[in-house]
């Protein structure tokens, strides 16, 4: 099993209508979370941190089930801008070193 | 400004040849790690560094080798070894002790085997 399992998609979304993804992670010791974008053939970016309590920021919300070990991403509203690949980031912290394990990705198209 | 430069942006290779890809920061990060990534793939883990010196094996770290002699210095050099080296490599840095924060990238080599 992965360590970090994300749908790779693609999710066709029409533009305006919410869509919603999830990633999986094995490891209960994990300890932050991240969502990544990532467009075509450039380096990801930060899109948000994921927090225990669930945050939010403009149309986005990001959720962390610590007892099923998975996070999700909410996108509202979707605009065209936000096709991309979305990159699910787990933070492990161990004696050895602190490993920082990406999801697959989920591809997001959105359409007019 | 502070940031994390990978060079060169496009690399070719000759089946055979080792070669270096640089990943150089100003951030005074202590974590720096190797990332690849084949297309319509995420990354993958090559190796990963906490501090000077100290160096751990990421998931295909085969047919790869890096060196950390300085903090703000994480070279990756793919070796002959690596029977499928053509890819998008990416270099990332953060703190070490703080988990909750934002990786830096680097902007990327692409390297590509002729």
């Amino acid at each position: 099993r992965k360590e970090v399992e994300q749908d790779p998609g693609p999710f066709n979304v029409p533009e305006g209508a919410t869509v919603a993804f999830n990633c999986t992670y094995s490891n209960s010791a994990s300890q932050s979370f991240f969502w990544y974008r990532q467009d075509c053939r450039k380096e990801p970016k930060l899109l948000m941190s994921v927090y225990s309590s669930g945050n939010e920021d403009g149309r986005f919300t990001a959720q962390l089930n610590r007892a099923s070990q998975y996070i999700s991403l909410l996108i509202r509203d979707s605009k065209l801008s936000d096709s991309a690949t979305y990159l699910c980031v787990v933070f492990l912290i161990k004696a050895a070193g602190n490993k920082l394990t990406f999801g697959g990705g989920t591809r997001v198209l959105v359409k007019p | 400004d502070g940031g994390i430069t990978q060079s060169p942006k496009y690399l070719f290779r000759k089946e055979g040849q080792n070669v270096t890809l640089s990943c150089e920061q100003n951030l005074n990060h202590d974590a720096m790690y190797w990332y690849r990534q084949d297309p319509g793939q995420g990354l993958r883990l090559i190796y990963y560094s906490q501090i000077v010196n100290d160096f751990q094996k990421g998931d295909i770290a085969e047919g790869y080798s890096v060196s950390r002699e300085k903090k703000e210095s994480f070279p990756l050099t793919v070796t002959s070894a690596q029977k499928n080296p053509t890819a998008f490599y990416l270099c990332a840095s953060l703190p070490r002790d703080r988990s909750n924060t934002e990786a830096f990238f680097g902007q990327g080599t692409r390297l590509t085997v002729v």
